[in-house]
């Protein structure tokens, strides 16, 4: 099945730095990828929709200075995380369609552990 | 407001024993998902249903949609430590991901 990576794994990093996280189709290309994140034994929650060539779209309540998505090619998207405090602290995934995308499904990373201190 | 609710919300069963979790909302899909997610790890697509009433199994993982299109059960037989993670249900109303709504997901724990 298709293949979706993320890098860093796992960050740590002060608060007031930036931090940027990529997440790459390794098979496939993707026009749209999303951006979840999600809190300790939590269930996902949709943060933005990263356009290849085009601005992303945020949810309500995600502030887009904070959160830059930039979707430079078709199997590249990168989420900056800007001036991290600690509560940016979470688990940060991202998914490109594949499968059946008429039934919406989705191709997961692996996650990107962030931890601000 | 979460679409999707999830039941129960933590269940922790001994290795060899049946379970169900359900996944319920008052809202209609056009097709279902389940994802289980292994911890540090991205969710990984079980199964999709589609049309209500649909039975899929997948080895000892037995999958229904309501015939309503409302909601959706994971049966498990047999539990084994492998099983263990967080399951989710994901309903979608079209496609993009601003259309797929994740239920609030049901961590299991298989003790050996």
């Amino acid at each position: 099945g298709a293949v979706v990576s993320q890098h860093p794994s796992r960050v740590i990093c002060k608060s007031g730095t930036s931090v940027k996280i990529e997440c790459r189709s390794l098979d496939f290309q993707a026009t749209t990828m999303f951006w979840y994140r999600q809190f300790p034994k939590k269930s996902l929650m949709l943060m933005a929709t990263s356009n290849e060539g085009s601005k992303a779209t945020y949810e309500q309540g995600v502030e887009k200075d904070k959160f830059l998505i930039n979707h430079a090619s078709l199997t590249l998207s990168t989420l900056t995380v800007t001036s991290a405090h600690p509560e940016d602290s979470s688990f940060y995934i991202c998914s490109a369609p594949g499968g059946r995308q008429s039934y919406n499904e989705q191709f997961f990373g692996p996650g990107t552990r962030l931890t601000v201190l | 407001t979460q679409l999707l609710e999830q039941s129960p919300q933590f269940l922790s069963i001994q290795e060899g024993e049946n379970l169900t979790v359900y996944c319920n909302s008052s809202s209609v899909f056009s097709s279902l998902q389940w994802y289980r997610q292994e911890p540090g790890e991205g969710p990984v697509l079980l199964v999709t249903v589609v049309t209500g009433g649909e039975v899929k199994k997948l080895k000892r993982l037995t999958f229904q949609f309501g015939d309503a299109r409302k909601d959706s059960s994971l049966h498990i037989t047999a539990a084994q430590p492998g099983d263990t993670g967080l399951y989710l249900c994901a309903g979608a109303r079209g496609t993009g991901a601003n259309n797929l709504f994740f239920g609030t997901g049901t961590r299991l724990t298989v003790i050996p």
